[in-house]
């Protein structure tokens, strides 16, 4: 199992360009989240799907951003504009059930200049 | 969701064994403990997680006394690899919330030749 996959592993970007960044679950995970990583702020969970339904996005911190999870092997995180704030590392993250151990990615550093 | 108290950060040696305590005073009757452990550049991985006594696997043991109101990540024998951040959860894993929690800032351990 390659475990779950993140594409690219490091973007640099200028400010107002959009970002899309890629994750692909393990095969059979019901789960997938999206988290951002700051020294300031942690790991704060961004989004996450069920059965590739969105379930719960209050972590989304604005517009600018979204989560699309097209079927079960595939997911996009878009940042539209982008702004030097958004810089951090984003992991996705898989489960085959609630409440069982996630599997994380090697996660995306984003910078934003 | 019941809110953890971990040391910030921690200092071993080589082959010593170290526990991390976790304080969860308010932890609810349905509540699991969750420890992740996250190694600089990689997301966090699954530890291990326990609901009362003793778990134990072939990376940590759990110890879990039976008010439950704490909890003790171990980790017998540590090497150098073993400098991480260690992060302890805990959530009902049978209730929808527990897809949101709070993974904190962790206790840093670092461990010394």
């Amino acid at each position: 199992d390659a475990g779950v996959i993140q594409s690219p592993r490091h973007e640099v970007t200028e400010m107002g360009q959009e970002v899309t960044l890629r994750c692909k679950p393990i095969s059979g995970h019901d789960y997938l989240f999206w988290y951002r990583q700051t020294m300031m702020r942690g790991l704060e969970l961004l989004i996450y799907f069920n059965n590739n339904v969105p379930i719960d996005d209050s972590g989304m911190p604005e517009d600018r951003f979204s989560a699309k999870m097209p079927n079960a092997s595939f997911s996009t995180l878009k940042i539209q504009p982008s702004e030097p704030r958004d810089s951090a590392v984003y992991f996705c993250a898989s489960s085959p059930r609630q409440g069982v151990g996630y599997t994380f990615g090697s996660g995306t550093r984003l910078t934003v200049v | 969701l019941a809110k953890t108290t971990q040391p910030i950060s921690m200092d071993s040696y080589e082959g010593q064994e170290v526990n991390i305590t976790c304080s969860h005073n308010n932890i609810a009757t349905n509540d699991y403990i969750t420890w992740y452990q996250q190694f600089p550049s990689q997301g966090p991985r699954f530890i291990i997680q326990g609901y009362k006594t003793k778990v134990t696997n072939e990376v940590a043991s759990l110890f879990i006394p039976a008010d439950r109101k704490s909890s003790t990540l171990s980790l017998p024998r540590v090497s150098l690899s073993d400098t991480a951040v260690y992060y302890c959860l805990v959530g009902d894993p049978f209730s929808g919330g527990y897809n949101k929690l709070i993974f904190g800032a962790g206790t840093r351990l670092a461990v010394h030749p």
